[in-house]
């Protein structure tokens, strides 16, 4: 497995602002996921990143609000942009291994008041 | 539509019981089925996982048992232990290709295990 992880671990942010949360990997991967976590919900896909292309969105997430960056293989972002209280989750980070085992990082938990 | 759906809510069992947890799906194109549990305040750690080509796999206390034809899956926790207290959620995808890495998650279970 890979050891994943983000930065930052939580935040406290105002309505109408951005964060951005940072995901490092250990090793080299094709491919990384953000998913969202509300609190005591399940996890939802928001995008794949790739590196060298654009992400990947689920329905129901747009760039605008969750741009991704992918500058290399073992780093990608996701900023949540103009920030509601709706936002307030926890982001997790995600690689796949080719076997399609998926592993997370410890989540980055975001209170938008 | 949830693609995946996982009950119970919650389970209370005492020490040294078996505790189960089932999932059922629709999508016939889903083959790879894991587990995953998560502490309070930490990421989801996968525990188990199984393809359709077996029926049970097991690792230590925790066993998958899966039924292609009804499309349920379960987890089986034996001699459950205080420390297996967490939630568990069951997932699914066709695990390979370009969806790789898009899994679909039940809801969660809480597991309290009462020492």
């Amino acid at each position: 497995s890979a050891v994943i992880s983000q930065k930052p671990s939580r935040d406290i942010c105002q309505r109408g602002t951005s964060l951005t949360i940072q995901c490092q990997v250990d090793s080299q991967v094709t491919m990384m996921f953000w998913y969202r976590q509300q609190p005591g919900q399940s996890l939802t896909l928001i995008a794949t990143a790739n590196q060298g292309s654009e992400a990947t969105y689920e329905s129901g997430f747009v760039i605008d609000k969750f741009p991704i960056s992918r500058p290399n293989l073992t780093f990608s972002t996701l900023t949540v942009s103009n920030m509601s209280p709706e936002d307030s989750s926890i982001y997790l980070c995600s690689v796949a291994w080719g076997t399609g085992e998926l592993f997370f990082g410890e989540g980055s938990r975001l209170t938008v008041l | 539509q949830q693609q995946v759906k996982q009950s119970p809510q919650s389970l209370i069992v005492q020490k040294g019981g078996i505790s189960i947890i089932n999932c059922a799906y629709e999508n016939t194109a889903f083959d790879y089925f894991p587990w995953y549990q998560q502490f309070p305040g930490k990421g989801p750690a996968l525990l188990i996982a199984i393809r359709p080509d077996v029926s049970e796999k097991k690792e230590g206390r925790f066993t998958i048992s899966f039924n292609k034809s009804a499309k349920q899956f379960s987890l089986h926790i034996m001699d459950s232990q205080p420390g297996d207290s967490a939630t568990y959620f069951c997932a699914a995808s066709t695990g390979r290709g370009s969806t790789l890495g898009r899994l679909y998650f039940g809801r969660g279970t809480q597991l309290t295990v009462w020492p």
